[in-house]
């Protein structure tokens, strides 16, 4: 069973600097797609960012971007310019393309805490 | 465009009591839905999913129960709720295409006394 592994609780960013986010992920397989979704306090889960594992190009959204290392099984998510918005859980989740039913793996969570 | 809806926003409920949850999807047809639940400071663990009218899989066997009824509606139900139930219920929608992303309704929070 594939699994996503989020080692960072909680994270803290000054307002216009750089934070990083780290995901993991463990799969025997070749084909998949990984996400970021952003949970802020209203709770309500909003797609970030989006990486086919068959494209190499990294996905970028404006202020978002991710480093994706398949080989390593590593997918961080990078927000530039950081703004007290992005305080939010961000969570990564990872989904196969092989299998007909699209069922979403998600890790725990990271906290990010925006100061200003 | 899309937008999924869920009710109640806010449920307080007592052990032993049933419980209806209800998620509608409107602008789409045949969607694919699915019923998440996410425990204080925990991701979010998939319940059930629906690829049709009456099509129901189960992931995690437990006290709850969800129905199809209707294209565009899933409901998430239980005869008798326990505190473990307590959460945060999220319905979640994509289109019938295997590249297609999962989308979230604006959550349930139930709290089982």
């Amino acid at each position: 069973a594939q699994t996503v592994t989020q080692s960072q609780p909680e994270m803290s960013v000054q307002e216009a600097e750089t934070v990083t986010l780290s995901c993991t992920y463990d799969t025997s397989e070749s084909d998949y797609y990984l996400f970021w979704y952003k949970q802020p306090p209203s709770r309500q889960m909003i797609l970030v960012i989006r990486q086919e594992a068959y494209k190499q190009q990294n996905a970028t959204e404006n202020r978002f971007s991710v480093n994706f290392q398949k080989a390593a099984k590593s997918f961080s998510l990078k927000i530039s310019d950081s703004q007290l918005g992005d305080a939010a859980m961000y969570f990564c989740a990872y989904r196969s393309a092989t299998t007909g039913f699209q069922k979403l793996v998600f890790g725990t969570g990271t906290r990010l805490l925006v100061s200003p | 465009s899309q937008t999924i809806h869920q009710w109640p926003a806010t449920l307080v409920q007592p052990v032993g009591s049933p419980l209806s949850l209800e998620c509608t999807v409107e602008g789409t047809s045949n969607p694919n839905l699915y019923w998440y639940r996410q425990a204080a400071g925990r991701g979010l663990q998939l319940l059930f999913y629906s690829v049709g009218i009456g099509q129901i899989s189960s992931e995690v066997p437990q006290n709850l129960s969800a129905s199809r009824p209707q294209d565009r509606q899933f409901i998430l139900s239980s005869k008798k709720l326990l505190l473990s139930d307590s959460g945060f219920y999220l319905c979640a929608w994509n289109r019938d295409r295997g590249t297609d992303t999962q989308y979230f309704g604006p959550g349930t929070r139930l709290t089982v006394l």
